[in-house]
Formats: structure tokens, C-alpha cells, sequence
């Protein structure tokens, strides 16, 4: 099993849309919780950083972490032709260890 | 700052050829990082660096590949005798001790090993 694993894409939504977007961990030491945007022949870029358990707003994304369950999601609202991305869970367990990412999901929006 | 720099952006080499890529990371960021990233898959964590100090190497790093930094401030990347298997792109990313998880990726390095 690996340590972080995404759901599958690819996920083709209407202009508009809400998009939750999830990921799952088996690694209780995971403290902190990352999703980074990748465009096209880009590197990936840092959308939203969690620590607790709960909900992170920030504009239309937010990020949720439920601990207890291994388990956080990415939410996006009023979804734009400029969020097609692949979008990346990633997760560190302390400030010393290497980030760990999820497969990614590539997200495309229909105008 | 014109963010983490990487070159070269292509690279195309035969089998069995040494290939070396160099990272130039954001200038006060103490941490650099590896990764490799193949199609459809995410970021691979290869090695990182602490200053000019390697901390930590992946176990599925070969002695095949060897990074340095050698005065903490750019990096390179070599991988000797490729293998096809290592086509990829690789991209290296910096920084701040105090923001482990906040990287800032470069464009990438894509090899092809024909």
C-alpha cells in the first residue's frame, strides 16, 4: 500500500462547478497537509498548507483534514477554465522529513 | 528573485551516457530538494540538501545518480550510464528550513534516454 494515494482521474467538470478533490494516507505521522497545483510542463505550485484537523479557506479553494480518519480533501467553488491543473496531495510528518505526494489528479474545466 | 532555475530544460541522450542537470535555487532558501516525476505519477522524492550537507538520500536512489551542493547555494544532479528507465522529468525545488512543506518547484529537466 502506498503511503498517500489519490483518487484516479481524469475529472472533467463544467464551468461553475464545485470540485472535491481527496486523498487518503496510511502514515499516522503525517502532520502537515499540502495540495500543490501542476500546470502543464510547469512544476507544481503550493495552493493550500494545513496542520490541524479541520477546514482551511482561501477564496474559493478550501482545504479539509480529518485525522482521525486519514483523510483530506480539497474543495473548489465556482470552478474556472484556469483551475485545469493536475492537482497534488502531499503531506510531511515533521520539519526534518521529505514531503510525500500523491499521484495527482488532472482536473479539467469545460467553459 | 526569479525563483528556482533549472537547467537544462531538455535533455536527449543515448544509453549508457552520463547526463548532469544543475539546479539554482531561491537565494536565501538553506534547503534544495530532488524529485522525479514520471507521466501520470506524482513527484518522487530523491534527496535533499540542508546548506551544502546532504540529509537524506531515497532508498530507491542508485549509485547510479550522485547530487552535490557543493557551497549550499546551486545544486547538480548526475546521473552516470543511463538507462531508459530513467527518462523523466526531474525537478529540483528550494526552501526555507522553517517552511518544510512550502517548496518552490523550478520548471523541471526532462531527460529522454533513447
Amino acid at each position: 500500500q502506498k503511503e498517500v494515494e489519490q483518487d484516479p482521474g481524469p475529472l472533467s467538470v463544467p464551468e461553475g462547478a464545485i470540485v472535491s478533490l481527496n486523498c487518503t494516507y496510511s502514515n499516522s505521522a503525517f502532520q502537515y497537509f499540502m495540495w500543490y497545483r501542476q500546470y502543464s510542463r510547469k512544476g507544481p505550485e503550493l495552493l493550500m498548507y494545513t496542520y490541524s484537523s479541520g477546514n482551511k479557506e482561501d477564496g474559493r479553494f478550501t482545504a479539509q483534514v480529518d485525522k482521525s480518519s486519514k483523510y483530506i480533501s480539497l474543495f473548489i467553488r465556482d470552478s474556472q477554465p484556469s483551475d485545469s491543473a493536475t492537482y497534488l496531495c502531499a503531506m510531511l510528518a515533521g520539519a526534518n522529513s521529505k514531503l510525500t505526494f500523491g499521484k495527482g489528479i488532472t482536473l479539467s474545466v469545460r467553459p | 528573485d526569479t525563483g528556482v532555475s533549472q537547467n537544462p530544460r531538455h535533455k536527449i541522450t543515448k544509453r549508457g551516457q552520463n547526463v548532469t542537470f544543475r539546479c539554482d535555487p531561491i537565494s536565501e532558501h538553506n534547503r534544495l530538494y530532488w524529485y522525479r516525476q514520471t507521466l501520470g505519477q506524482g513527484p518522487e522524492f530523491l534527496t535533499y540538501f540542508q546548506n551544502e550537507a546532504q540529509l537524506e538520500k531515497s532508498r530507491l536512489l542508485s549509485d547510479r545518480f550522485s547530487a552535490e551542493r557543493p557551497k549550499g547555494s546551486f545544486s547538480t544532479l548526475e546521473i552516470q550510464r543511463t538507462e531508459q528507465g530513467d527518462s523523466a522529468m526531474y525537478l529540483c525545488a528550494s526552501s526555507l528550513e522553517a517552511g518544510a512543506g512550502e517548496l518552490f518547484f523550478g520548471e523541471g529537466s526532462r531527460l529522454t534516454v533513447l
